[in-house]
């Protein structure tokens, strides 16, 4: 049971340049979320979803877009990446009624 | 979603006990008590969570002061791996879907 899987683990991206951070959880939870920590700080909420097809916005959305066609992924795009996305990215899934979140082992991005 | 306050950071010996402190004084009636933990270089992991009662489970206990504005992890015993930056964390039952973390404790365990 491999959990929530995030590709890649490292990325370093030139400013302007686009990507797509990949988050796949093979639990069957309905919810999954994406959220970046920089340094110092704890983890902030970009995007969200309660289930495929519907996605929402969390506390730092600028600059990103979140789609979830299927159950087991939700991908991160930055569509023009800025030196101000410099973090680390976190996917985490959960079941409806529970409240155990589980969370992917994280991207380090740098945007140069 | 209501505010936690925690301390920066602390420290314990070894094979101690550890209490984390959380205030939370503007919690709502349906906010439930959450706790996770992130190990350096992980992404955080799930604790505990509880409403009102105090709560154990294998990893930790949580004690919930009568009125709710405050609450305490407890570790019964240290270990060096559990050197982590700890979140409190409230969460609506009913709207809150998602987490929203703030900068947390960080726990320096002394061997």
């Amino acid at each position: 049971n491999a959990g929530v899987t995030q590709t890649p683990k490292f990325q370093v991206l030139k400013t302007g340049q686009s990507m797509t951070l990949q988050c796949a959880q093979d639990m069957n939870h309905e919810y999954m979320s994406w959220y970046r920590q920089d340094p110092g700080m704890g983890l902030r909420l970009i995007h969200y979803s309660v289930g495929a097809g519907i996605t929402d916005q969390g506390e730092v959305p600028n600059g990103y877009n979140v789609s979830r066609s299927t159950t087991e992924d939700f991908p991160l795009r930055l569509l023009s990446a800025a030196p101000s996305q410099t973090s680390v990215y976190f996917c985490a899934s959960r079941q409806q009624g529970y409240t155990e979140a589980f969370f992917g082992q994280g991207t380090r991005l740098t945007v140069v | 979603d209501a505010k936690t306050t925690q301390p920066n950071s602390m420290e314990s010996n070894e094979e101690e006990p550890v209490h984390l402190p959380c205030n939370h004084s503007t919690i709502s009636g349906t906010d439930y008590i959450h706790w996770y933990r992130q190990l350096p270089s992980q992404g955080p992991e799930y604790v505990i969570h509880g409403l009102t009662s105090n709560v154990n489970n294998r990893m930790a206990s949580l004690a919930i002061a009568e009125d709710r504005k405050s609450s305490t992890l407890i570790l019964h015993r240290a270990t060096l791996r559990d050197a982590a930056v700890y979140y409190c964390i409230l969460r609506d039952a009913g709207t809150g879907n998602q987490f929203y973390f703030g900068t947390g404790t960080s726990l320096t365990v002394i061997p």
